[in-house]
């Protein structure tokens, strides 16, 4: 079935860096996507979020990229801090609402 | 604390018995997700309500596991017979609901299955 996935499952960066996790898509009807940080024995939590009608949303030290004609997703964190260290999750939301998630990223702060 | 709440927060059990975890979202969430995450995986969705009403169950989830929310509040999941395969962790998460709106994570059940 169609999915969401990443290209590298472990990502060292130095702090102070920035960081950029990589994410493909499959489902060309997804209209939403969203980037989830998820630490060690807690639930995920929200990152920030991107509409389809979207190819770029800055947040607070992230930004989210969006390239559909691909079907790619990046999360770019600037100045990488060690409270970074954590897996991050791409999601996409379907027309169903159903988000799927795929295995995600872990980013290892280099001091 | 007016975010997502899972009760319990660990669980150990006999392979062969029956669990229930219980996810009270926040309250005026009308969605409502149920997933299961392993070691190195990313979360598995199982299943999702609006309100009361069950909109999907994962094919993956066998007739072991069910999950209600009677009145659209807090949901249950059970899973009966348990075998440790079913080791996990359990997540829930709730949303205001349709037109893609985000979601927020409880902290989760861990399940082990001995």
């Amino acid at each position: 079935g169609e999915s969401v996935g990443l290209h590298l499952p472990t990502l060292s960066v130095q702090e102070g860096d920035n960081s950029i996790i990589n994410c493909a898509y499959s489902n060309s009807a997804s209209d939403y996507f969203i980037w989830y940080k998820q630490e060690s024995g807690k639930g995920p939590q929200f990152i920030i979020d991107i509409r389809s009608n979207m190819d770029k949303r800055q947040g607070q030290r992230v930004t989210v990229l969006l390239n559909k004609t691909v079907k790619h997703l990046s999360l770019q964190i600037a100045a990488t801090q060690p409270g970074d260290s954590a897996v991050y999750f791409c999601a996409e939301n379907a027309l169903d609402d159903k988000i799927i998630f795929g295995k995600g990223t872990r980013l290892h702060i280099l001091p | 604390d007016t975010g997502v709440s899972q009760d319990p927060r660990h669980k150990i059990t006999k392979r062969g018995q029956n669990v229930t975890f219980r996810c009270d979202p926040i309250s005026e969430h009308n969605r409502l997700y149920w997933y299961r995450q392993t070691l190195g995986q990313g979360p598995e969705f199982l299943t999702y309500f609006q309100n009361e009403a069950q909109l999907e169950k994962s094919r993956l989830l066998s007739d072991r596991f069910s999950a209600e929310r009677p009145k659209g509040s807090f949901s249950t999941l059970e899973i009966q017979r348990t075998e440790q395969g079913d080791s996990a962790m359990y997540l829930c998460a709730s949303s205001l609901g349709s037109g893609s709106t985000e979601a927020f994570f409880g902290q989760g059940t861990r399940l082990t299955v001995v």
